[in-house]
């Protein structure tokens, strides 16, 4: 079966500081592979989206990057964090010839 | 665009209650529909899906009917429990689109004992 996860858990950073969240999935191949940001009480916001290894498209313009080293690896990544960071990031998957994307844990990120 | 328009939250009910959530879309030609669930803390979970017109998914007693007539995709339930408290998120996906799901802005429910 497939299995996506997400580390770490939960982050605390402080402005101007780096970041690097990392999702991997398990048990498929070629998956299109999906970052989401959810602010507190808000729905959803995609944010990258990548049918394959180094394809990366970015749906709103940040300070934020992906990327896609591997297939089945997904970073998210910023050099200087912003206040407005702040949220929780949900990695997804979809697999070939499905319509549903399946949502890793998440990574709850706190910028101070 | 598209777009989906979930009812407004916060909603509590009492246990045994019946539900009923709420969820129009506007998209062209015949997206796929979900609804999603977030528990406390957690990721998304896939509840349950319909593909085309007429399609009814069902899941843990959960129902939603694809309406493209009314464009909804409303989510019901018989008979909620404390443990359904939850966030609930309407999302489309449209034909063809190797993107992204277009979510509603999530309808929280409160089941109290």
């Amino acid at each position: 079966s497939q299995t996506i996860h997400q580390w770490p858990a939960t982050l605390v950073q402080p402005v101007g500081s780096p970041l690097s969240l990392e999702c991997t999935v398990e048990g498929t191949s070629n998956p299109n592979l999906y970052w989401y940001r959810q602010a507190a009480g808000r729905g959803l916001q995609l944010l990258f989206y990548s049918v394959g290894i180094g394809q990366i498209s970015s749906e709103v313009p940040q300070n934020l990057s992906a990327s896609r080293p591997q297939d089945r690896q997904f970073i998210l990544s910023s050099k200087k964090l912003l206040l407005s960071d702040s949220g929780f990031y949900l990695c997804a998957w979809r697999g070939q010839g499905v319509t549903e994307q399946y949502f890793g844990p998440g990574t709850r990120l706190t910028v101070t | 665009g598209d777009s989906v328009t979930q009812m407004e939250g916060p909603v509590t009910l009492s246990e045994e209650a019946f539900l009923t959530i709420n969820c129009t879309y506007t998209a062209t030609g015949y997206p796929s529909l979900f609804w999603y669930v977030q528990y406390p803390g957690e990721g998304l979970q896939l509840l349950l899906k319909a593909t085309k017109a007429d399609d009814k998914g069902s899941n843990k007693g959960f129902e939603a009917t694809y309406r493209k007539e009314t464009t909804s995709f409303h989510l019901e339930k018989g008979s909620v429990q404390v443990s359904d408290s939850a966030v609930y998120f309407c999302a489309l996906r449209p034909t063809g689109s190797a993107r992204q799901l277009t979510f509603g802005s999530g309808t929280q429910l409160t089941v109290l004992p």
